[in-house]
């Protein structure tokens, strides 16, 4: 049972460049998340998602995109990277709570 | 979301002491989390609590969800050196909406 999975671990982006963040989950989960972490500011909610066709914004939405087409699946795009985005990005899941969360995508944008 | 205060922001321990960290908030919640997260890794649940009152524990750790429902807290016994990390506190109104406290990193020297 793999849980969350995120792929890639490691990104490093020039400004302007696009790429999407891909998280997998195989517990069934209704709910979907896109967290940031970035220090001192703990996690903050991007988008999530109630369930397979359904997104929404979170706390920090701008700059960013999801796609929820099948329910074990969460997609998060950047359509032009800035530097401001370069963070630890979280996916997570629920049915409803609590969360579970993958390990991490580190993102850099020079 | 709602902001949670969560405090201490770090502890510098001895191993072998005891560990409390506590999160308030001026909104009420209906569930309590609480998060550890390691190095390099995605935050794990370590307790949830589902009503007022409630004392909770998982092995040394112990967590209580406060009568007034605007307050957790969260202690560790006999602090031991994997209990490195940061510790996430969370509270949830709705099913899916998840409020973090901007975490606590504790250190632990032998």
């Amino acid at each position: 049972n793999a849980g969350v999975t995120q792929t890639p671990k490691f990104r490093v982006l020039k400004t302007g460049q696009s790429m999407t963040l891909l998280c997998a989950q195989d517990m069934n989960h209704e709910y979907m998340y896109w967290y940031r972490q970035d220090p001192g500011m703990g996690l903050r909610l991007i988008h999530y998602s109630v369930g397979e066709g359904t997104t929404a914004k979170g706390e920090v939405p701008d700059g960013y995109n999801v796609s929820r087409l099948k329910k074990q699946n969460f997609l998060l795009g950047l359509e032009s990277a800035a530097p401001s985005q370069t963070s630890v990005y979280f996916c997570a899941s629920s049915y409803p709570s609590p969360l579970h969360f993958g390990n991490g995508t580190r993102l850099t944008v020079t | 979301g709602q902001q949670l205060n969560q405090s201490p922001q770090s502890m510098f321990i001895q191993e072998g002491e005891d560990v409390s960290m506590n999160c308030t908030s001026s909104s009420i919640f209906n569930t309590w989390l609480w998060y550890k997260q390691d190095p390099g890794e995605g935050p794990v649940l370590l307790i949830a609590l589902y009503k007022a009152g409630e004392l909770t524990s998982n092995g040394r750790l112990t967590a209580q969800f406060g009568i007034t429902r605007k307050d957790s807290f969260l202690n560790i016994s006999a602090s031991i050196p994997s209990d490195v990390g940061i510790y996430f506190c969370a509270g949830v109104n709705s099913g899916y909406a998840l409020n973090f406290g901007k975490g606590t990193s504790l250190l632990v020297t032998p």
